[in-house]
């Protein structure tokens, strides 16, 4: 069956890096787009980067850019989020998530994998 | 404060219908597709509606979506004490160069 499954979470000190991985598998990764989305403890949902399916188009939301680096890897069907200069308000749990339809569609997510990021 | 807008909480009684709002500009739902979320507590969301009305497999003909102008609406009908969640509309802003979520709609079944 379609499935993602994100790793890479943890406790990081303010101004760390983290790098998370989505591991995607039961669909041709290189068929999608993909994104990472994430939500802060008790708060909604805030997307964070896409990336095409070919890696040639990406987008970061304005919280990430300069900071978070997407990419991907379709020989090992994977995801990556590379978070640098990591800041208390990126607490959260990220999400992978596959593009599904015209426009703003995810389908699925994964469980997610929680940042927390505290001295 | 987030791009759409939608009502932070509704609440119906079982087997009753409720709308849930997501308002919006012409830079995001004016001119792009709308999609929906069901988050249940604890879980990751899942996918409820996608291109404005249409339902991926597996999900319900209770959950329906529509879309007028800058506005889109999610219904829910004979509701049920598990579709207690929060709920999420998401497009793409335009302007933003941005996935955009609504700040999300807690449904309390009474």
């Amino acid at each position: 069956q379609v499935q993602l499954v994100e790793s890479g979470g943890g406790l990081v000190k303010p101004g760390g890096s983290l790098r998370l991985s989505c591991a995607a598998s039961g669909f041709t990764f290189t068929d999608y787009y993909m994104s990472w989305i994430r939500q802060a403890p008790g708060k909604g949902l805030e997307w964070v980067s896409y990336i095409s399916n070919r890696g040639t188009t990406i987008y970061y939301a304005d919280s990430g850019k300069g900071r978070f680096t997407i990419s991907r890897d379709t020989a090992r069907n994977s995801l990556y989020l590379q978070m640098n200069s990591l800041r208390a308000e990126d607490t959260a749990v990220y999400y992978c998530a596959r593009h599904f339809g015209s426009g703003g569609g995810f389908d699925p997510w994964g469980q997610g994998t929680l940042v927390t990021v505290s001295s | 404060q987030s791009v759409l807008t939608q009502p932070p909480s509704v609440s119906a009684a079982p087997g009753q219908k409720v709308t849930i709002s997501c308002s919006g500009s012409s830079s995001n739902i004016g001119n792009n597709y709308v999609s929906w979320f069901q988050q249940l507590p604890g879980t990751a969301p899942k996918l409820l509606i996608y291109d404005n009305n249409k339902r991926p497999s597996g999900i319900p003909d209770r959950f329906s979506g529509s879309k007028s102008g800058t506005s889109a609406t999610l219904g829910i009908t004979g509701l049920q004490t598990g579709d207690e969640a929060d709920y999420y509309c998401g497009t793409w802003d335009n302007s933003l160069s941005a996935v955009v979520f609504g700040g999300g709609t807690r449904l309390t079944v009474l």
